[in-house]
């Protein structure tokens, strides 16, 4: 099993629409999550971080974390053209290091 | 200012050429990291440096040769790479802390090509 599982995609959806973005996680002892978007050709960039059990929102997006069934999602509301990129799940332990998914890649349809 | 640089923006270099690569961040973080990454994966961990200590070494080929000469500086130094080396090589840095890990900040990368 992987350490890190998302659907690579690609997601579709129409502008204006809400994407959701899911990861699953397998080690009970991670304790903060992360997303990036990355662009095709450039490095990821950090768009949502979470530390606790919840929803977590920033501007158009909300981070969703449940440590229970080891799972976290991203939801991009009022999805937009450029918002089409590929999404990378990670979550940090104790290690100091970042374990990435495969990443997901969205299509946000004018 | 989340800002981390790195230089060159693109490299090529052929398999007996020496080389590095330059990473610096002024965000006041003391941990720092080198990413290597193929299209159309993840970035794959290379080395952390914590506190400019060598704290995690990926088992990376010895070719590659990290540095971190002061809390704000990392270097990785190339030499006689092989072609299946060609990647973008990220720079991330982040705070440190008692704490759970925390957010960690790419710079734009180098896209090393080995010919």
């Amino acid at each position: 099993q992987k350490e890190v599982e998302q659907n690579s995609g690609p997601l579709s959806v129409p502008e204006g629409a809400i994407a959701s973005l899911n990861c699953t996680y397998s080690d009970r002892g991670s304790q903060s999550f992360f997303w990036y978007r990355q662009y095709s050709g450039k490095s990821p960039e950090l768009i949502m971080f979470i530390y606790s059990n919840g929803d977590k929102e920033d501007g158009r997006f909300t981070a969703q974390l449940n440590k229970a069934s080891q799972y976290v999602s991203l939801l991009i509301r009022d999805s937009q053209p450029s918002d089409s990129a590929t999404y990378l799940c990670a979550y940090g332990g104790g290690r100091r290091a970042l374990t990435f998914g495969s990443g997901t890649r969205l299509q946000v349809q004018p | 200012d989340t800002e981390v640089t790195q230089t060159p923006k693109h490299l090529v270099m052929g398999m007996t050429n020496k080389k590095s690569l330059k990473c610096e961040q002024h965000m006041g973080h003391r941990a720092m990291y080198w990413y290597k990454q193929k299209a159309k994966k993840p970035p794959e961990l290379m080395f952390v440096y914590s506190y400019e200590k060598l704290s995690i070494n990926e088992s990376v080929p010895s070719r590659f040769s990290p540095e971190c000469p002061n809390s704000s500086l990392l270097n990785l130094h190339l030499h006689a790479l092989q072609p299946e080396d060609s990647a973008l090589y990220l720079c991330a840095s982040s705070q440190l802390g008692q704490g759970p890990s925390y957010e960690q900040y790419f710079g734009p990368g180098t896209r090393l090509t080995v010919t």
